[in-house]
């Protein structure tokens, strides 16, 4: 069975960093792309990017490059996604999802993650 | 980036009726090289994350009930849903994967008239 757990809830001061985690289960961790998406009332739902674990690459959406950082431990099926500097404007759900893919191009979204609750408050 | 406008945000149907969920992408999402349409549907209830109902503009998630259809090519789709069931109540959204960055539909917000 395919599971993805994330990492808690994170109530964290302007400024400040974070790493969220989210573990995969149940499936060849490696071969599938791990997407961060994003969920605000006033924003909806935003695709953050994407990373392939089996060789590290990594695809932004412009309006988040620089402003966090996508990464993945293969060795224990983990991607990340951190912040150097919080802003309270990254409050947010944030959730991991495995993405299915034709000719390594990511396409939809199969498994979600629960969510991780991030307040940043100013 | 494709901006993804679904129509309308918010609708009431009755128990066994049917729903119909607009979504209009603004340029094609339509990929010559394998003759598909890059748009997904997704379903979220309260408290959930969203959960993948189509792909390909018309496929049907494993597992997911015949009463989900999808329908529509290039820029127009439609999710409809037959037979409205209680557990249809949830905000549905439309994805699309042609091009980089992804993108989602403000949400169609779904209750029981």
């Amino acid at each position: 069975e395919v599971q993805l757990v994330q990492s808690g809830a994170e109530m964290k001061q302007s400024g400040e960093s974070l790493k969220i985690s989210c573990k995969g289960s149940g499936y060849n961790f490696k071969e599938y792309w791990m997407a961060w998406m994003r969920q605000t009332p006033g924003r909806g739902l935003e695709w953050m990017g994407v990373i392939f674990p089996r060789d590290y690459d990594v695809r932004y959406n412009p309006s988040f490059k620089g402003q966090v950082t996508i990464s993945v431990d293969k060795s224990i099926n983990t991607a990340h996604l951190q912040w150097t500097s919080l802003k309270a404007s990254d409050t947010g759900i944030y959730y991991c999802a495995r993405g299915w893919w034709v000719v390594v191009e990511p396409l939809w979204y199969d498994f979600w993650g629960p969510g991780t609750l991030v307040s940043v408050s100013s | 980036d494709i901006v993804m406008t679904q129509s309308p945000d918010s609708l009431a149907v009755s128990l066994g009726g049917r729903a119909t969920i607009n979504c209009k992408s603004s340029q094609s999402v339509f990929f010559g090289l394998n003759r598909e349409d890059h748009l997904a549907w997704y379903q979220q209830k309260p408290g959930q994350p969203p959960k993948l109902l189509i792909y390909w503009a018309s496929t049907r998630q494993s597992g997911v009930p015949d009463r989900f259809s999808g329908s529509g090519s290039g820029t127009d789709f439609t999710l409809t849903i037959s037979d409205l069931q209680p557990e249809d109540v949830a905000v549905y959204y439309c994805q699309q994967y042609y091009d980089s960055p992804h993108t989602f539909g403000q949400g169609t917000n779904l209750e029981i008239k």
